[in-house]
């Protein structure tokens, strides 16, 4: 088992343009997650997805939106990239009373 | 708002020595307490959790006690290792809506020096 998968692993975008960062998870998990990681600011929740064909707003959610692609998918998507984008990004998935599962990251840089 | 709050943020110890990471929350909804280990340029991933009606969990080196009417929880490791140098969250989670809703503390940042 991959566990939870996350492409790329960096990116560099320029302000304005548009991205979208992928997730993926082998282990049939009903809910997933997406979080950024600032330092000083721990990991805040962007987006979730309770099930399959749900998505809701997390913390964070301003500039930014989600698609539950199907049960193992949930992409993070930047319409109009800015600098305060600039983040560590981590997909996780969880059993709704279970632990949540990371994947190794995005780091992503907004010039 | 942060719910979980949680110190040092930055903690060096003494291979042998004895590391503790102390959090406090202030939401009585939230039922589970798991604390994650994250290694540079790795994801986070679960060290050891506790719920709220036991006091203590030990597992190998690490320790979670938990003090319910004070909302303070705390990780301690025994014969604190190098290969324990990593960065370490306290999170405190709650079910709504139909999925684990997790709040993270800011995360201590753990050195052991041989």
């Amino acid at each position: 088992n991959a566990g939870v998968t996350q492409t790329p692993k960096f990116q560099v975008l320029k302000t304005g343009q548009s991205m979208t960062l992928q997730c993926a998870q082998d282990m049939n998990h009903n809910s997933m997650y997406w979080y950024r990681q600032d330092p000083g600011m721990g990991l805040r929740l962007i987006y979730y997805s309770a099930s399959e064909g749900t998505t809701d707003k997390g913390e964070v959610p301003n500039g930014y939106n989600v698609s539950r692609l199907n049960k193992r998918e949930f992409s993070l998507r930047l319409e109009s990239a800015a600098p305060s984008q600039t983040s560590v990004y981590f997909c996780a998935s969880s059993e709704i009373t279970d632990t949540q599962y990371f994947g190794p990251g995005t780091r992503l840089t907004v010039l | 708002q942060q719910q979980v709050k949680q110190s040092p943020q930055s903690l060096i110890v003494q291979k042998g020595g004895i590391s503790i990471i102390n959090c406090a929350y202030e939401n009585t909804a939230f039922d589970y307490f798991p604390w994650y280990q994250q290694f540079p340029g790795k994801g986070p991933a679960l060290l050891i959790a506790i719920r709220p009606d036991v006091s203590e969990k030990k597992e190998g080196r690490f320790t979670i006690s938990f003090n319910k009417s004070a909302k303070q929880f705390s990780l301690h490791i025994m014969d604190s290792q190098p290969g324990d140098s990593a960065t370490y969250f306290c999170a405190a989670s709650t079910h709504s809506g139909g999925y684990q809703k997790v709040t993270f503390g800011i995360g201590t940042k753990l050195q052991v020096i041989p």
